[in-house]
């Protein structure tokens, strides 16, 4: 497709288990953001990857979580042993690289984690 | 990491209305951005403002950014049931660009009622 595609849209898993978040960014935009949305709040960032540079980890609340992007493009966001304060819907954004400032982000849809 | 306050949190009015919202910081911003998101869906922009001053306009859409770079507004004309969802302004902080200069405001929930 020609937008930001994520995968699954819903997710619910219990306390404890490891859940794994796909995101495939659009072809030819070079970064990648993963940003974190409680019930009616804004963007929490998370993690940033631009090209073949190190990712900006700044934003990942805890070492339980963890982002890789393979390739260059898909990237997968892994959070281990789920507490139920991670229940939230975690927003993928892709965009180009700009040089002089901050490009459009185009986000998708989203995966609704909800841990029980 | 700087804020952005966005205020109201919640305003809900009849269609016809206008309206403004506001996005505030004790910052400085090289340049902000309004999104718009709608339920179940991922925010879309609607503007990027880079100019101290700068005033853009999308359709009924007003926005405006201030002298000091510091704070926007978005001014809605003769509101409509679809423009309902939740707007959210983002700063950047400085030209390099990515994730570590871009903040987000906690948004403001607009709902027209018909």
């Amino acid at each position: 497709g020609a937008g930001v595609s994520q995968s699954p849209s819903n997710k619910v898993t219990e306390k404890g288990k490891d859940v794994e978040l796909r995101c495939d960014p659009i072809s030819g935009h070079t970064a990648l953001y993963w940003y974190r949305q409680s019930l009616g709040q804004g963007l929490e960032f998370l993690i940033y990857f631009q090209g073949n540079s190190a990712p900006d980890k700044s934003g990942l609340p805890s070492d339980r979580f963890s982002a890789e992007r393979t390739g260059g493009s898909v990237s997968t966001l892994t959070i281990q042993r789920t507490q139920q304060e991670d229940s939230a819907v975690y927003l993928c954004a892709s965009s180009l690289s700009y040089r002089w400032g901050t490009g459009e982000l185009f986000f998708g849809e989203g995966s609704r984690l909800t841990v029980l | 990491t700087q804020l952005l306050e966005q205020s109201p949190q919640f305003l809900s009015i009849q269609e016809g209305e206008n309206l403004t919202v506001y996005c505030n910081s004790s910052s400085v911003f090289s340049s902000l951005q309004w999104y718009r998101q709608e339920p179940g869906e991922g925010p879309v922009l609607l503007v990027t403002v880079v100019t101290g001053g700068e005033v853009k306009k999308l359709k009924r859409l007003t926005f405006q950014f201030g002298d000091a770079r510091k704070d926007s507004s978005l001014h809605i004309t003769a509101a409509q049931p679809g423009d309902t969802g939740l707007y959210l302004c983002a700063g950047a902080e400085g030209s390099g660009g990515g994730a570590d200069g871009l903040t987000f405001g906690k948004g403001t929930h607009l709902i027209i009622q018909p």
